[in-house]
């Protein structure tokens, strides 16, 4: 069975450039997370999928951040326009939605803004 | 408030014993998980407890007590390899979020010969 894949693996921009994420999580995991872990940090929640509804994004900064997940499967990231700050690794997970099921999660998105 | 302590890092010996202690204080429970995560790599799971006792799986251990808000991750034979940071992190309960995790800082882990 495939993991969660993302891509890209890395990405360099300059501030103030545009960047996305994708993500496919495990097939029939219907709900899906992204994250954000800062180096030396635990992953931070930016938001969870419900299939295709956003039941939390509530630390999603929404003046630079969008994501979506539009069909309930994949999903995309994205931050326009980036800053210094928003280096880190993006992590994107998925879980079956059950109680007690683990969260899976992708190799992450190294991003460096410089 | 949110807040989950783990130590920063800690070295063990090869062959030896070492215990990660997680202490927490959130709004909610549902759970605590522990993740391990090798440097440049994803989380990958270890244990999941959601009532007071010992969870034993292999090498690694983990116990929670949950009216003292703490937990730890036991990990016996060590290996170079259990070199890696390991997460703790708890699942939220209030307000309906379900699955949410909350994760600590990780504890660095260095396995020496």
């Amino acid at each position: 069975e495939a993991g969660v894949v993302q891509s890209p693996r890395y990405k360099i921009i300059e501030k103030k450039q545009p960047v996305a994420f994708w993500c496919n999580p495990i097939s029939g995991h219907n709900t899906l997370y992204w994250y954000r872990q800062n180096l030396g940090q635990g992953p931070e929640l930016l938001i969870r999928y419900e299939n295709e509804e956003a039941v939390d994004d509530s630390q999603l900064p929404k003046d630079r951040f969008s994501a979506e997940r539009l069909k309930g499967v994949d999903s995309t990231l994205k931050i326009q326009p980036a800053e210094l700050g928003d280096s880190a690794v993006y992590l994107c997970a998925s879980s079956s939605g059950l109680a007690g099921n683990e969260q899976f999660f992708g190799p992450g998105t190294r991003l460096t803004v410089l | 408030g949110q807040n989950i302590d783990q130590p920063t890092e800690m070295t063990a010996t090869e062959g030896a014993i070492v215990q990660i202690n997680c202490t927490y204080q959130t709004s909610g429970f549902n759970g605590l998980f522990w993740y391990q995560q090798h440097a440049g790599e994803a989380p990958t799971f270890l244990s999941y407890n959601v009532l007071d006792g010992l969870e034993e799986k292999g090498r690694f251990s983990s116990f929670l007590s949950r009216s003292k808000g703490y937990s730890y991750l036991l990990l016996k034979e060590l290996q170079m390899k259990d070199s890696a940071s390991y997460l703790c992190a708890v699942r939220d309960s209030y307000g309906g979020a379900t699955n949410k995790l909350i994760f600590g800082t990780g504890t660095l882990l260095a396995v020496q010969p």
